[in-house]
């Protein structure tokens, strides 16, 4: 089955800074990629996700690039403010299965 | 106002009792997905639901069970089997966007603990 890895499990920057994390999946059927923010005490939301023929997908300070011959894809957050301090979740899955391989999680810490 | 509630909050389980959490959505979603979140770890699928009256073990299902009788409602229940319960669980829901691809919508999620 699909594994998915993601570096690293925590990363503080100081705001204002860049941060990016890094995730690496195994199965190359795999064509769709989102990423999820989860706030203490709360559930997963959807902030950006990238499909297999798109190499890069920004929105706002946000941004995802995939490199399938690599088989990794990375988020971008840019002029990091204190409230994008959460868990960031990498995930795969292949189209036909609703099955979604979650990596396991970023902590970010943006320190004002 | 659109989204997945999960019901409730918290959750207390004495040894030996079965706890139903609960699972509804009005999303109009086809798919729903259980998940169970450790500290430090990833989420991990226990089931899921493509549709109203069947189901399908992810891949920590012993001690779990779940219905989906209503297209709307996908109620786990954590039986006496599943020796360490104490997590945070998800529920989320799903359909297929334009280009077939899925993306799940998650509840604000239920933490169970054991007495």
């Amino acid at each position: 089955g699909e594994n998915v890895e993601q570096h690293p499990s925590t990363l503080s920057v100081q705001e204002g800074d860049s941060a990016v994390i890094k995730c690496t999946y195994s199965d190359s059927a795999s064509n769709y990629f989102p990423w999820y923010k989860q706030e203490l005490g709360k559930g997963p939301q959807l902030i950006i996700d990238i499909r297999s023929n798109v190499g890069e997908k920004k929105d706002q300070r946000i941004a995802v690039t995939l490199n399938k011959t690599a088989k990794h894809f990375s988020l971008h957050i840019t002029e990091t403010q204190p409230e994008d301090s959460a868990v960031y979740f990498c995930a795969a899955s292949i189209w036909g299965y609703q099955k979604v391989t979650f990596g396991t999680g970023t902590k970010l810490q943006v320190i004002p | 106002d659109g989204g997945i509630t999960q019901s409730p909050k918290y959750l207390f389980r004495k040894e030996g009792q079965n706890v139903t959490l609960s699972c509804e959505q009005n999303l109009n979603h086809d798919a729903m997905y259980w998940y169970r979140q450790d500290p430090g770890q990833g989420l991990r699928l226990i089931y899921y639901s493509q549709i109203v009256n069947d189901f399908q073990k992810g891949d920590i299902a012993e001690g779990y069970s779940v219905s989906r009788e209503k297209k709307e409602s996908f109620p786990l229940t954590v039986t006496s089997a599943q020796k360490n319960p104490t997590a945070f669980y998800l529920c989320a829901s799903s359909t297929r966007l334009a280009g077939n691809q899925e993306t799940q919508y998650f509840g604000p999620g239920t933490r169970l603990l054991v007495l």
